[in-house]
């Protein structure tokens, strides 16, 4: 099975700062790389998908990029609604994976 | 707008039962794949399972292969999942989630979860 690796697992951040959080898979994926916002006691979120596709209705200060087995979310101008945990999420196989999530927090 | 609505949730003992279903709608059921994605308190998340838009064919993560058993009801725009042998370890939320495309596990949609709890 493939592993996913985020780093860091979590953050602290000042509002307006860019933000960076990295993803490594175990073995080449492709772009077939998603990444989620959580926020306490709600659903994932769509954000990206394919690697750096914007999910509809998201706000362009969110972008991915990446393709093989390094991967990176970068959150422009942070707000505090940004606040939350990230999770990147692989759907290369028919068994897709999560990394651990990095928080989010205000400094 | 797509919409997924989770239920059936609760407090079972080990070795118990429960059924969740996720009724959608907002989209063409039948036409996308549908998974459940779990987690712990406190903890990432865990894909589960998934089915296909046809329904012919079901993955599962080897942490509930041979306990639990997806399905879908095309008539009634639901998914399942029917959960058999529980331990405590799968006390979680469950989210069901639509793929984005037809087949796969790209999500772009999830429900709200329901808590299931495994416990004496």
């Amino acid at each position: 099975d493939i592993q996913m690796t985020q780093s860091p697992s979590s953050l602290s951040a000042s509002v307006g700062d860019r933000v960076t959080i990295t993803c490594r898979a175990s073995q080449d994926i492709s772009n077939h790389l998603a990444w989620f916002q959580q926020k306490p006691g709600k659903a994932p979120r769509s954000l990206i998908y394919d690697a750096s596709s914007l999910q509809s209705g998201v706000p362009s200060k969110f972008s991915g990029s990446g393709s093989g087995t390094d991967f990176t979310l970068t959150i422009n101008s942070l707000q505090p609604e940004d606040f939350a945990t990230y999770y990147c999420q692989h759907y290369d196989t028919n068994s897709p994976s999560f990394g651990g999530g990095t928080k989010v927090e205000i400094k | 707008e797509v919409q997924l609505v989770e239920s059936g949730g609760g407090l079972e003992q080990p070795g118990g039962s429960l059924r969740l279903s996720c009724a959608a709608s907002g989209f063409t059921f039948s036409s996308y794949g549908m998974s459940w994605v779990r987690q712990a308190p406190g903890e990432g998340l865990e894909w589960v399972s998934t089915i296909t838009a046809s329904g012919r064919t079901t993955y599962y993560a080897d942490s509930v292969r041979g306990r639990f058993t997806i399905s879908r009801d095309k008539s009634k725009n639901t998914l399942y999942l029917q959960m058999n042998t529980l331990r405590a370890e799968d006390t979680a939320v469950y989210y069901c989630a639509k793929e984005r495309w037809g087949d796969g596990y790209n999500f772009d949609y999830w429900g709200q979860g329901t808590l299931v709890t495994v416990s004496s």
